[in-house]
């Protein structure tokens, strides 16, 4: 059974840093697409980025409020993505999901993790 | 970037009948949607990919339609359990901002 565990959330200071991580088990890791979504108390599914498979380039995408301010990497020999996130603000408050996107269907998100919430918060 | 357009925000409606969401992509995105669904406290679930393939496991009277920059979901004789928040997705990317299916 596909499987996405996320960890690292927790309570941080604006300003401050954080990384999450996601532990990959019961698919080909290394041949998805990861992505990271979130998703503020009471709000909607906002797409906070992604990343790539090795094989077609490794690089990653991110949306416009958190560019420049999150890194997501990844580590197919453990199975792991993970989201470095730096001078973070009160607006990123919310629970994080990992998800993985399957290309045989038209990269949608057809595994996802149970969320690790992340509050800042002074 | 490509905004998600979902209406309605809020749909009230009864067990029984069919229901319909639109959304729509302010520029085309081909057949790349899919269509989640998200109970309280609980992970997105894939519905529909590709604008209008039922992922297995799904019930047939979740269904998907379009192309382009307008899509629309339907959930025919709609049964307690699918009361819910409905999102639709561009190509692993943008969400809809969401449409809630309550109880009329």
């Amino acid at each position: 059974e596909s499987q996405l565990v996320e960890s690292g959330g927790g309570l941080v200071k604006p300003g401050g840093s954080l990384r999450l991580s996601c532990a990959a088990s019961g698919f080909t890791f290394s041949n998805a697409w990861m992505s990271w979504v979130r998703q503020a108390p009471g709000k909607g599914l906002e797409w906070v980025g992604r990343i790539k498979r090795e094989s077609d380039g490794g690089t990653a995408d991110y949306a416009a409020p958190v560019k420049g301010r999150f890194t997501i990497s990844r580590d197919d020999s453990k199975n792991t993505l993970y989201l470095q996130m730096n001078s973070l603000e009160a607006e990123d408050t919310a629970l994080y999901y990992c998800c993985s996107g399957n290309s045989g269907l038209g990269d949608a998100f057809d595994v996802w993790g149970q969320g690790t919430r992340v509050t800042v918060s002074s | 970037d490509i905004q998600m357009t979902q209406s309605p925000s809020t749909l009230s409606a009864s067990v029984g009948d069919t229901v319909t969401i639109t959304c729509r992509a302010s520029q085309s995105i081909s057949g790349l949607l899919a269509w989640y669904q998200q109970k309280q406290g609980k992970a997105p679930k894939l519905l529909i990919f590709k604008a209008s393939s039922l992922k297995s496991g799904v019930p047939s009277r979740f269904s998907g339609s379009g192309s382009g920059t307008e899509f629309t979901l339907t959930i025919s004789s709609l049964q307690p359990d699918d009361f819910a928040t409905y999102y639709c997705q561009q190509f692993g990317g943008t969400f809809g901002q969401g449409t809630k299916v309550e109880t009329k």
